[in-house]
């Protein structure tokens, strides 16, 4: 079964100020999807990134953008500039293939931004 | 952020209540989903529905009932929850098809409290 492992549960960052955020994941498969997820407080969860496990680039997003280490098992993400609105709950997922309807989640980071 | 809405949005019962969420989307998809969000744990998914077909029911318990009457809705029937059934539960929808590549859309979630 595959696992995501969301090792920070709270962070904080300056407002304008650089954060990364660490996931790392267990699987046996070889191709598969990797999402980053973001839950504002009282509000709904919308997708900020994705990576699909064959794609060497990393992807980006504006100012998120993630270092995919697929040898490691690790999908981190960085968020520049940091901006109040990016105070969330964030979580990282985990989809296997083709004819998955399986998305497995991690526990969250709850991140803070500072004025 | 209507794209998926759900009612009601906070619902308090006691455990020989029966009552029912209802989830309905409006972005033209055929999947949709139930999760159960608890604090300080994953969102574990309960039922996949993909063109009003179950294809996944992650082992929950029978006193939760998942209806699909048509691609745009989705019901979750409660009777004789449990204090420890009290969660947040999320529906989600997506394109369809069981790519495993599919973004899914969150509703903002039912605030269930089981007394």
């Amino acid at each position: 079964a595959q696992t995501v492992t969301q090792s920070q549960p709270e962070m904080s960052v300056q407002e304008a100020e650089t954060v990364t955020l660490s996931c790392t994941y267990d699987t046996s498969e070889n191709n598969y999807y990797l999402f980053w997820y973001k839950q504002p407080p009282s509000r709904q969860m919308i997708l900020v990134i994705r990576q699909e496990a064959y794609k060497q680039q990393n992807a980006t997003e504006n100012r998120f953008s993630v270092n995919f280490q697929k040898a490691a098992k690790s999908f981190s993400l960085k968020i520049s500039d940091s901006q109040l609105g990016d105070t969330a709950m964030y979580f990282c997922a985990f989809s296997e293939g083709a004819g998955s309807y399986q998305l497995t989640f991690g526990k969250g980071t709850k991140l803070s931004v500072i004025p | 952020e209507t794209g998926v809405t759900q009612t009601p949005r906070h619902l308090v019962m006691g455990m020989t209540n029966k009552k029912s969420l209802k989830c309905e989307q409006h972005l033209g998809h055929n999947a949709m989903y139930w999760y159960k969000q608890s604090a300080k744990k994953p969102l574990e998914l309960m039922f996949v529905y993909n063109f009003k077909e179950q294809t996944e029911n992650n082992s929950v318990p029978s006193r939760f009932s998942p209806e699909c009457p048509n691609s745009s809705h989705l019901f979750l029937h409660l009777h004789t929850l449990q204090p420890e059934d009290s969660a947040l539960y999320l529906c989600a929808s997506s394109p369809g098809g069981g790519s495993g590549e599919e973004t899914q859309y969150f509703g903002p979630g039912t605030r269930l409290l089981v007394l």
